[in-house]
């Protein structure tokens, strides 16, 4: 089975600065999706980033950009500009068939 | 669109009820999510429906969990008897076929078994 790792459970950003979060997968696909979801604590999850393996380009959504190493198994989110609104919980999701595998999420906690 | 509407949005019941919770999907799409989010595991799929078939049941964690789809607009998510560790928020979420798949996510009822 797919399995999605976020390695940190918390991180710490100042409002305006650049904070990167960590997430790689395994799978032995070579066509697939990755996705970013933001929960902040109204629980809705909302769509960050999706990225398509075939495409080498990385994905990018106004201040939310993606560094995607496929060799590598890598798919971490990079958040510029940090803005308080952006504290919340953030899931990398890999699309296996069509379902998603979520990682156990990372805490952003964005302080002024 | 109104986007994936759930109900209710919290449930409190006593260990050993019935729990309905509802899910009306985005008009339009043609698949349908259940997730269930706990502290301990995280986001885990429980069942996906396509045009209202069960696609892939293999995430229900016992007979005691059932999903039906009667229509194109309307899901439940039935758990009879109820335990505490069923406690958590469950997700729908729905998606239509081709490109990425995105899925566009209910916001969820919290279930309390006590």
């Amino acid at each position: 089975a797919q399995t999605v790792t976020q390695s940190q459970p918390e991180m710490s950003v100042q409002e305006a600065e650049t904070v990167t979060l960590s997430c790689t997968y395994d799978t032995s696909e070579s066509d697939y999706y990755l996705f970013w979801y933001k929960q902040p604590p109204s629980r809705q999850m909302i769509l960050v980033i999706r990225q398509e393996a075939y495409k080498q380009q990385n994905a990018t959504e106004n201040r939310f950009s993606v560094n995607f190493q496929k060799a590598a198994k890598s798919f971490s989110l990079k958040i510029s500009d940090s803005q308080l609104g952006d504290a919340a919980m953030y899931f990398c999701a890999y699309r296996a068939g069509y379902a998603l595998n979520f990682g156990k999420g990372t805490s952003l906690l964005v302080t002024p | 669109d109104a986007g994936v509407i759930q109900s209710p949005r919290h449930e409190v019941t006593e260990m050993g009820q019935e729990v309905t919770l509802r899910c009306k999907p985005i008009s339009g799409h043609d698949y349908l999510f259940w997730y269930r989010q706990t502290m301990m595991r995280g986001l885990e799929l429980l069942i996906y429906f396509n045009n209202n078939v069960p696609i892939d049941d293999s995430g229900m964690p016992e007979d005691r969990f059932s999903a039906k789809m009667p229509n194109a607009s309307f899901s439940t998510l039935k758990i009879q008897p109820s335990e505490p560790r069923d406690s958590a928020v469950y997700f729908c979420a729905s998606s239509i076929a081709g490109g990425s798949l995105e899925q566009f996510f209910g916001p969820g009822t919290r279930l309390t078994v006590l």
